[in-house]
């Protein structure tokens, strides 16, 4: 069976800091890859999805980037972070074929103070 | 672009029955899709309707029709434990994307 996995599980950092949030899917090969941030109250927003090695597209313009360095594992970067940048981050996975349900990981819940 | 309505709060008694709708107006259609979301937890997969019609698993249904732009999610026999925010999300057609709305806030009620 497949599985996803997120760290780390909560972060707290200081403005101005870097960011690395890390995404792992175990159990399939060549997996569609997002990124999505949930700020409080708000919906599901897209940043990054990947459709392989080193291929990504970006939705929201801001200062987060993301990597694909190998094939079953997804980043999220940032080199200074914003008080904006809070929130709840989840990655998630889908088949290359079939009716792309997507399947979150446990997510990340980012503080900046 | 993509626009989804769901509303954003909603109270049952537990034991009831509740329809939670959701509206879509989209560049193409390949699917919509319902996740249940408990605070503080990830989003995890109910169900998926890509032809009109009801689809049904176990305490959960899900209903389509492409030319009103219209879904629902009905849950019946309610239990505390549904208590969560629903997303109603919409791939368009040829994308890899999913669209969200903001959800619905469940409460179960005694």
């Amino acid at each position: 069976s497949q599985t996803i996995h997120q760290w780390p599980a909560t972060l707290v950092q200081p403005v101005g800091s870097p960011l690395s949030l890390e995404c792992t899917v175990e159990g399939t090969s060549n997996p569609n890859l997002y990124w999505y941030r949930q700020a409080a109250g708000r919906g599901l927003q897209l940043l990054f999805y990947s459709v392989g090695i080193g291929q990504i597209s970006s939705e929201v313009p801001q200062n987060l980037s993301a990597s694909r360095p190998q094939d079953r594992q997804f980043i999220l970067s940032s080199k200074k972070l914003l008080l904006s940048d809070s929130g709840f981050y989840l990655c998630a996975w889908t088949r290359t074929s079939g009716t792309d349900t997507q399947y979150f990981g446990p997510g990340t819940r980012l503080t900046v103070l | 672009g993509q626009n989804i309505d769901q509303p954003t709060e909603m109270t049952a008694t537990e034991g009831a029955i509740v329809q939670i709708n959701c509206t879509y107006q989209t560049s193409g259609f390949n699917g919509l899709f319902w996740y249940q979301q408990h605070a503080g937890e990830a989003p995890t997969f109910l169900s998926y309707n890509v032809l009109d019609g009801l689809e049904e698993k176990g305490r959960f249904s899900s209903f389509l029709s492409r030319s009103k732009g219209y879904s629902y999610l009905l849950l019946k026999e309610l239990q505390m434990k549904d208590s969560a925010s629903y997303l109603c999300a919409v791939k368009g057609a040829g994308s890899y994307q999913l669209t969200f709305g903001k959800g619905t806030k469940l409460s179960v009620i005694p």
